[in-house]
């Protein structure tokens, strides 16, 4: 079975700039759920989608936010970028919500 | 205030050992508990999940929970060079409801 797919890999954006991350889940899987690693922070909780639905929030502001397609699929958006945007956003995806399985990532670099 | 606390490290076991690693949390609705492994430079792999008091084993690790301390941890035995990583402690308050959040501790 596939595991989680994440595109793009890289990306480096301009402050001010928007981005929109993709993420396709394991096949079957209908919760998906986006990380943000930073070396300052660790592993923080962004949001967590399940069937189309937001279930989970973190303390993130507005400017990331996030949806999910009936294919499961989703995608989240950061609008107005900054420095400390740059990150790995990670995108997981599990069967119900408990166990989690994490995608490779994607490296944002913001300039 | 930190709500999953691990050692930072480094630790250094000699190969063929028994690798320990803790983890406290501060959330006495945690009811999953997970542990995942992280390579330099790649994404989190999950190898042990545990849900119930006790100890649950796969292979060369054990992970241990007791919920009346409030920690959980990982054995990892005949440590090998393969085994040098980054290990993740995370939970979840999810447990039939509807929190699925992971929290995740610093690492070791």
């Amino acid at each position: 079975k596939a595991g989680v797919t994440q595109t793009p890999r890289y990306l480096i954006k301009t402050r001010g700039q928007q981005v929109t991350l993709s993420c396709s889940p394991i096949s079957g899987h209908r919760s998906v759920s986006w990380y943000q690693q930073t070396p300052g922070q660790g592993l923080q909780f962004l949001f967590e989608y399940f069937s189309e639905t937001q279930r989970n929030k973190g303390n993130f502001p507005g400017r990331f936010s996030g949806r999910q397609f009936s294919n499961s699929r989703s995608e989240m958006n950061v609008s107005t970028l900054e420095l400390g945007d740059s990150a790995l956003y990670l995108c997981a995806s599990s069967l119900k919500g408990y166990e989690q399985y994490f995608g490779p990532g994607t490296r944002l670099t913001v300039t | 205030q930190k709500e999953v606390e691990q050692n930072s490290g480094p630790l250094s076991v000699p190969e063929g050992a028994i690798a320990s690693l803790n983890c406290t949390y501060s959330d006495r609705g945690s009811q999953s508990f997970f542990w995942y492994r992280q390579y330099s430079g790649k994404s989190p792999e999950l190898i042990m999940s545990i849900y119930s008091n006790g100890d649950k084993e796969d292979g060369r690790f054990t992970a241990q929970l007791n919920k009346a301390s409030q920690y959980v941890s990982l054995l990892i035995r005949d440590s090998q060079p393969s085994d040098s990583a980054t290990y993740l402690c995370a939970m979840s308050a999810g447990s039939g409801g509807s929190n699925y959040k992971l929290t995740f501790g610093r690492g070791t």
